[in-house]
């Protein structure tokens, strides 16, 4: 069974511009969770996607945004990147199950903003 | 979903057990309680959860205490590979999993 797939694995990219990451879940899965994580402020939640549709979001500016498509393969973008954007950024799919989410990470994708 | 504390780092002996504290005492009667772990680079890694009971898989032990205000990860006979940071989790909502600092766990040969 295939795990959980992040594309690309490195990304550099000027200030200003914008960025498009991609997930593709375990095959079954139907959400998706991003995450950035950061020396300073650790793993933090971005938002979760559940059969195409935003349920939960975590407190960060409009600039990071994602959608999920009917095959529950995810994207999310930022844009204006500012130097303060470098940091891994993670997904996790799940069975979403009521309570009980047991969530499988994918490598991440490194970006770094010069 | 509960504030978790966990002290920030512990050393363990090769081939000794690992007991990793969390205290979550704001946790609701029917929120889980989780464990991950993530080895350096890598994405987090899932080990156990539970809600009352004491739970055990391939990974580990989990021990929650009754009045559910604490719990213990246990790794029976650690190894060099174990060394990670351990993420202890209260609850979550809607695919959100709240990590704290977590605890680094060095494993010595």
């Amino acid at each position: 069974k295939a795990g959980v797939t992040q594309t690309p694995r490195y990304l550099i990219k000027t200030r200003g511009q914008q960025v498009t990451l991609s997930c593709s879940p375990i095959s079954g899965h139907r959400s998706v969770s991003w995450y950035q994580q950061t020396p300073g402020q650790g793993l933090q939640f971005l938002f979760e996607y559940f059969s195409e549709t935003q349920r939960n979001k975590g407190n960060f500016p409009g600039r990071f945004s994602g959608r999920q498509f009917s095959n529950s393969r995810s994207e999310m973008n930022v844009s204006t990147l500012e130097l303060g954007d470098s940091a891994l950024y993670l997904c996790a799919s799940s069975l979403a199950q009521g309570q009980y989410t047991e969530a499988f990470f994918g490598q991440g994708t490194r970006l770094t903003v010069v | 979903d509960a504030k978790t504390t966990q002290p920030p780092s512990m050393d363990c002996a090769e081939g000794r057990a690992a007991n990793l504290p969390c205290n979550h005492s704001t946790i609701s009667g029917n929120e889980y309680v989780y464990w991950y772990r993530q080895i350096h680079s890598q994405g987090p890694q899932y080990i156990i959860h539970g809600l009352k009971n004491n739970e055990t898989n391939e990974m580990a032990s989990l021990i929650i205490t009754e009045d559910r205000k604490s719990s213990t990860l246990i790794l029976p006979h650690a190894t060099l590979r174990d060394t990670a940071v351990y993420y202890c989790i209260g609850g979550t909502s809607y695919g959100k999993l709240t990590f704290g600092q977590g605890t680094i766990l060095t494993v010595h040969p």
